[in-house]
């Protein structure tokens, strides 16, 4: 079983708010993952880092921004949230010494209103 | 990126078997899988099959893998409605990123 949380599981806010969503795994793995998906659809990598102090652009674009600063935890923040942001919002980690296996939260139901 | 394609629905009934296909791009495939989704959750790791395999089989699911026409499937025996989910292939190589397929929803009629 996947050690891999995130919370909230359900956020709603108003346009303009500052969010932050959070992504922690017990694993030890190195690369982390935040996956933007509506539902029913297919996943898009927004954001990924392959260890502590590393992060990248995934291939869509978002105004999202992400951190690495411990191993463990890897948040994603959104400074003034809009209803085009309304999503889930998935996060994952995988080890790079295998690469095997992808792990994946239960996901943020994100509603901006 | 890598493609990798899924048809986009199956119905299927109980107790029937069900197939589910994937096409891929990326000769250089170490690692293919089979996730699952069911609503409002995250994915979970169903099976996975080396490059280097042909079958893998794991109770109720086989995993058949065609290297030479990049095509994977998930067969699932004895359908039941908690099977009802989205199933996601997906693809890797060491030290690259994971590429998945836009998911087909599976449905199971009672």
């Amino acid at each position: 079983e996947a050690d891999i949380y995130q919370t909230p599981r359900y956020l709603v806010i108003g346009t303009g708010k500052k969010i932050t969503l959070e992504c922690s795994q017990t694993m030890g793995h190195d690369k982390m993952y935040w996956y933007q998906q509506d539902p029913g659809m297919e996943l898009h990598l927004i954001h990924y880092s392959y260890g502590v102090n590393s992060t990248e652009k995934g291939d869509l674009s978002s105004e999202s921004t992400v951190s690495r600063i411990r191993t463990e935890h890897f948040p994603l923040t959104l400074e003034s949230a809009r209803p085009s942001h309304t999503s889930q919002y998935l996060c994952a980690s995988s080890d790079s010494t295998t690469n095997e296996k992808l792990f994946f939260g239960s996901g943020t139901q994100l509603s901006v209103l | 990126g890598e493609d990798v394609e899924q048809s986009l629905f199956l119905s299927v009934r109980e107790g029937d078997s069900s197939v589910i296909n994937c096409t891929y791009t990326d000769s250089s495939s170490t690692y293919l899988y089979w996730y699952k989704q069911e609503p409002g959750a995250g994915l979970q790791l169903l099976t996975y099959i080396f490059s280097n395999m042909d079958m893998k089989q794991d109770q109720r699911l086989t995993v058949l893998l065609n290297k030479k026409d990049k095509h994977l499937s998930l067969r699932i025996a004895d359908t039941q409605t908690g099977d009802s989910a989205i199933y996601f292939c997906a693809e890797t190589s060491p030290g690259d990123k994971f590429y998945f397929g836009s998911g087909t929803k599976l449905n199971v009629k009672p």
